[in-house]
């Protein structure tokens, strides 16, 4: 069963860090293009980033360029979203979803909320 | 390339037809995905490709359209069905989502 667990997530204050983990079991993880999309309180959804398979290429919306890195770690099945220079805007539910075009799966979510 | 959903909120009795619209600001040829969401719940897949159901999701969902113009036809609301439904282009980056369609009991 294709499995995608988001942790990592919690309270920062404006301008500060958060790291979000996915751990991905049931499928080739190595293979498949990752992605992070999240889903502010109440709202709708927005795609922030997106990693390839391969050679790691990365994609992000513009909001997040510059603060916010994906990464991955194939031996151990993991999907990292690094967020710096947090602003109140980021407060969303985090979603891990594989795939990197359409998301055929998604995790639970992780909460960030970014207040002082 | 910004996606506008209509109507906003649909109400529809059980075992009705309901037809959601998916407009894009710009030619994305077929690559549409529908997503349905459940309060408290991950969106779930049901289509891409525009018209291509997604693994497990039953025949009464059906997507259809090309270029701008999108639709996804639920053919006989059942009450599981009731819920929020976003379309999503990824022909261009950044990929993007509509705004939603709620489908509500009437």
């Amino acid at each position: 069963e294709v499995q995608v667990v988001e942790s990592g997530g919690g309270l920062a204050q404006p301008g500060g860090s958060l790291r979000l983990s996915c751990e991905a079991s049931g499928f080739m993880f190595p293979n498949s293009p990752m992605s992070w999309v999240r889903q502010a309180p109440g709202r709708g959804l927005e795609w922030v980033a997106g990693i390839s398979a391969t050679f790691s290429h990365t994609y992000y919306t513009d909001s997040v360029k510059g603060r916010f890195t994906i990464s991955r770690d194939n031996p151990r099945n993991t999907l990292f979203l690094q967020m710096n220079r947090l602003r109140a805007e980021d407060t969303a539910v985090y979603y891990c979803a594989k795939e990197g075009l359409y998301f055929d799966h998604w995790g639970q979510g992780a909460l960030v909320t970014v207040s002082s | 390339i910004v996606m506008t959903q209509s109507p906003v909120t649909l109400s529809v009795s059980p075992g009705e037809r309901a037809t959601l619209s998916c407009r894009a600001s710009q030619t994305v040829n077929s690559n549409l995905a529908w997503y349905q969401q459940k309060p408290g719940q991950a969106p779930r897949l049901l289509i891409y490709g525009a018209s291509t159901r997604a693994t497990d999701i039953p025949a009464r969902f059906s997507g259809s359209g090309s270029g701008t113009e999108f639709t996804l036809t639920i053919s006989s609301l059942q009450s599981e069905d009731f819920a929020v439904y976003f379309c999503q282009q990824y022909d261009k980056w950044p990929l993007t989502f509509g705004g939603g369609t709620k489908v509500e009991i009437k």
